[in-house]
This record gives structure tokens, C-alpha cells and sequence, in this order.
């Protein structure tokens, strides 16, 4: 199984500040044959299902803000967001589907400091 | 505007059986594999079980394997879970979640339910 590692487990901000949230595969999801990332960033807000942020690692979804980015290639991976919003506040997770079993990182929670 | 609606949750005894049922609206429900992700009161988020297009082929993690069948009813636009011999570690809001794109594997999730709460106690 491939092992998602995020990091830090929580994380406070200040409105307009940047926020890095790290996540580490335990093997590499970069698919050789068409060099895509098989990676894939979501935000959960309390009471709501998770929403699609950036997939591809770096690709954001239609109707996210841009100051949401993702970057990393292979194993290690990065979710920033440029200037923190008070609806940014959230946890944050990685999920790797290069294969199965699908998994998901523990989750970063990010608040307004 | 894609839907997902979850039903069929509950309070079951340890051992119990359940069916949860996930009726889609606003897209090609035949073009998408489709997936069950659940989370544990305050955890995070673990992939349950996924279905291709035809119904054909279907994954599961090694937690549920055995114990729980993904199956699907295109006629309908409709997916299911059948949740046998329940534990107490089986407790969870139970997401459906549907592919991002049409491949016929298990991928990433651009829809999401808003989730269905399944408590095993007695």
C-alpha cells in the first residue's frame, strides 16, 4: 500500500499569509507512460463533504481560487495557499490513486491565527 | 448540477447488515466508476470500495473485503453498498464519490455526497 504522509498536522496562519502544506508519498505516483502525478488535493469543511481542489498534483479545479497551487513531482508534494482567507479554514488532504488501494493523507488542519 | 444522495444509514447492532443506496442526478451515471469513502467520527478520510462502469470489476479495501459488496444499477442511476457482518470500527459518515473522469478504474473524486451516518452498537 502507499503510504501518505502529510505534514504538519495543523497549522496557523494569518489572514493574507502564505500556508504550506506538505504531503510525502511512501512511493512514487508519478506514471512513467504519460507523466502525470497521480495525485489529488481536497479541502473538507466541518460538516461537508470533501471538495476537489487540485489534481494532477498541480492542476487546479475550474472554480477554485488561484491562490491555491499545487506543486512536487514523485513522492513529495506541496499545497499552498498564497494569502490566507477566513474560508480557507479547513483540513486539508492529499490522495494518491496511482493504484490500489486508494489512500489519503491524515490530513492538515489549517486555522486563522 | 451533479447530485449525489445517500440513504439507507442508521444504527445497526455489531453483526448486523445494512444497504446503503446512492441515487445520482446531473450527469451520465453509466460513464463513471463510482466509489464508497468513509470517515470515522473526527478521522480522516478511507477509500471503502470502488465499482467500474458495467459493474464488472469492483475493489475493496482489505478492511471491508468480504464483508461489504459494491454494486451498481445503471437502468437506475444508482449505487449501492451491502454492509454484512458490521463492526464497531465500521462506524462512520459514508461518502459516495464519483470519478473525476471516465476511466474504469479507481481515480479521484470530483463529486461527493453529503454523506450518510452509519453507527454500529449495541
Amino acid at each position: 500500500d502507499i503510504v501518505m504522509t502529510q505534514s504538519p498536522d495543523s497549522l496557523a496562519v494569518s489572514l493574507g499569509e502564505r500556508a504550506t502544506i506538505n504531503c510525502k508519498s511512501s512511493q512514487s505516483v508519478l506514471y512513467s507512460s504519460n507523466n502525470k502525478n497521480y495525485l489529488t488535493w481536497y479541502q473538507q469543511k466541518p460538516g461537508q463533504p470533501p471538495k476537489l481542489l487540485i489534481y494532477w498534483a498541480s492542476t487546479r479545479e475550474s472554480g477554485v481560487p488561484d491562490r491555491f497551487s499545487g506543486s512536487g513531482s514523485g513522492t513529495d508534494f506541496t499545497l499552498t495557499i498564497s494569502s490566507l482567507q477566513a474560508e480557507d479554514v479547513a483540513v486539508y488532504y492529499c490522495q494518491q490513486y496511482y493504484n490500489t488501494p486508494l489512500t489519503f493523507g491524515g490530513g492538515t488542519k489549517v486555522e486563522i491565527k | 448540477e451533479v447530485q449525489l444522495l445517500e440513504s439507507g444509514g442508521g444504527l445497526v447492532q455489531p453483526g448486523g447488515s445494512l444497504r446503503l443506496s446512492c441515487a445520482a442526478s446531473g450527469f451520465t451515471f453509466s460513464n463513471y466508476a463510482m466509489t464508497w469513502v468513509r470517515q470515522a467520527p473526527g478521522k480522516g478520510l478511507e477509500w471503502v470500495s470502488t465499482i467500474n462502469i458495467s459493474g464488472g470489476s469492483t475493489y475493496y479495501a482489505d478492511s471491508v473485503k468480504g464483508r461489504f459488496t459494491i454494486s451498481r444499477d445503471n437502468s437506475k442511476n444508482t449505487l449501492y453498498l451491502q454492509m454484512n457482518s458490521l463492526r464497531a470500527e465500521d462506524t462512520a459518515v459514508y461518502y459516495c464519490a464519483k470519478n473525476r473522469y471516465t476511466s474504469d478504474l479507481p481515480r479521484d473524486f470530483d463529486y461527493w455526497g453529503q454523506g450518510i451516518l452509519v453507527t454500529v452498537s449495541s
